[in-house]
């Protein structure tokens, strides 16, 4: 069955300073990828995907996130972050059975 | 506003009540899915609906039911069963079955006592 892992479980970076978090996926053929972010106590909200075609994609908020079929990754980057950015992000991916598997999530501090 | 609404936020029971958690979207969707939230495991899957009138089993069904009577409406009962409910319960919901991109409710935090 399809997994997905996320290294990382806090991270905290600077203002301003370039962000990237980690996601690797266990799956046979090629997965369909989704990155979401998780403000406290609220409901998770899509971020990006990649389903397809070219391997970087654009999200919203001034994120993007590259798939690296070679390192079965799917790692999601900022170049600055801002304050609001603050929130727990999740990785996941749908595989043959059309389950979303979901990573355990990375939370994201921002300090000042 | 179309969306998935989710009520109560917060919601309070003692051991050994059963208690329904209320789940509706107005996206016009046939799928609704239903997670539980722990910290530090992610989303784990309870319990999904492709269709009206059918649902099927996740990951974690023991101890929890569903319904699933109209298009719009997706409840799910945490029973006495369930051995560990206190939780931050999630709804979502799909165009389809087979489309993978899911829309989220605001999310229940059941906490039993």
């Amino acid at each position: 069955a399809q997994s997905v892992t996320q290294p990382d479980i806090h991270i905290t970076v600077s203002e301003g300073a370039s962000l990237e978090l980690r996601c690797n996926y266990s799956y046979g053929a090629t997965p369909y990828l989704f990155w979401y972010v998780q403000s406290p106590g609220q409901g998770l909200q899509l971020l990006l995907k990649y389903f397809s075609g070219d391997t970087l994609v654009q999200g919203i908020k001034g994120f993007e996130a590259e798939f690296k079929r070679s390192q079965s990754s799917f790692n999601l980057r900022k170049p600055s972050v801002h304050w609001s950015d603050a929130a727990e992000y999740f990785c996941a991916v749908v595989g043959w059975n059309n389950d979303m598997r979901f990573g355990a999530g990375t939370r994201l501090t921002v300090k000042p | 506003d179309g969306g998935i609404t989710q009520s109560p936020k917060y919601l309070f029971r003692k051991e050994g009540q059963n208690v329904t958690l209320s789940c509706e979207q107005n996206l016009n969707h046939d799928a609704m899915y239903w997670y539980r939230q722990d910290p530090g495991q992610g989303l784990r899957l309870i319990y999904y609906s492709q269709i009206v009138n059918d649902f099927q089993k996740g990951d974690i069904a023991e101890g929890y039911s569903v319904s699933r009577e109209k298009k719009e409406s997706f409840p799910l009962t945490v029973t006495s069963a369930q051995k560990n409910p206190t939780a931050f319960y999630l709804c979502a919901s799909s165009i389809d079955g087979s489309s993978y991109e899911q829309y989220f409710g605001p999310g229940t935090r059941l906490t039993v006592t």
